[in-house]
């Protein structure tokens, strides 16, 4: 079993849907939470990192952490097409980062 | 643009070439961290520099990959007999950790490495 895992998808919306993005993970000794933006052919960008348990919102992005569930979402409010991306979940490990396999956002517009 | 640069973008080769990948960090960080990632899969941690000294290495990195970062800026990643199975974007990523702030990683544009 994989240390991180997320639905590959592919998901699809209409443009200006809330989107809804998910990953579980085993390990309690995780501490921070990131979620990356891939576009087709290019390295992942970071767009979010929490700490520990809570929520934190960053325009129309909003990231959830729940330890006592070992669950992360990643919250898209007003989805447009240039959100149409794979999405990656990424959990610190002391230096290294463990990614979960990306789920792959597609906003019809 | 002072993001993480990657050289070259692209690059194909025959089985049992040897290839070499160039990755220059975002000049403040001293943590740099080579990543591979095959299609439909998230990046995969292969090994780590603090400043010149290389930390950790990867059970996936095998004999026939060796990284280096002289002087601690940039890093090379080198691969020995290529195989197929080599095949994938080799991403660099660097981070300047502080104390209690998360390690926050910043990817290059990758290298796409295909093995003929």
């Amino acid at each position: 079993q994989k240390e991180v895992e997320q639905d590959p998808g592919p998901l699809s919306v209409p443009e200006g849907a809330i989107v809804s993005l998910n990953c579980t993970y085993s390990n309690s000794a995780f501490q921070y939470f990131m979620w990356y933006r891939q576009y087709s052919r290019k390295g992942p960008e970071l767009l979010m990192y929490t700490y520990s348990s809570g929520n934190k919102e960053d325009g129309r992005f909003t990231a959830q952490v729940d330890k006592s569930s070992k669950y992360i979402s990643l919250f898209i409010r007003d989805s447009q097409p240039s959100d149409s991306a794979t999405y990656l979940c990424a959990m610190d490990s002391s230096y290294k980062l463990i990614f979960g396999s990306g789920t792959r956002l597609l906003v019809r517009p | 643009d002072t993001g993480v640069s990657q050289d070259p973008r692209h690059k194909i080769t025959k089985r049992g070439q040897n290839v070499t990948f160039r990755c220059d960090p975002i000049s403040e960080h001293n943590r740099l961290y080579w990543y591979r990632q095959t299609l439909g899969q998230g990046p995969e941690f292969l090994t780590y520099f603090q400043n010149e000294a290389q930390l950790e290495k990867s059970r996936l990195l095998s004999d026939r990959f060796s990284a280096e970062r002289p002087k601690g800026s940039f890093s090379t990643l080198e691969i020995q007999r290529t195989e197929q199975g080599d095949s994938a974007m080799y991403l660099c990523a660097s981070s300047s950790k502080r104390d209690n702030v998360a390690d926050t990683q910043y990817f290059g544009p990758g290298t796409r490495l295909t093995v003929l």
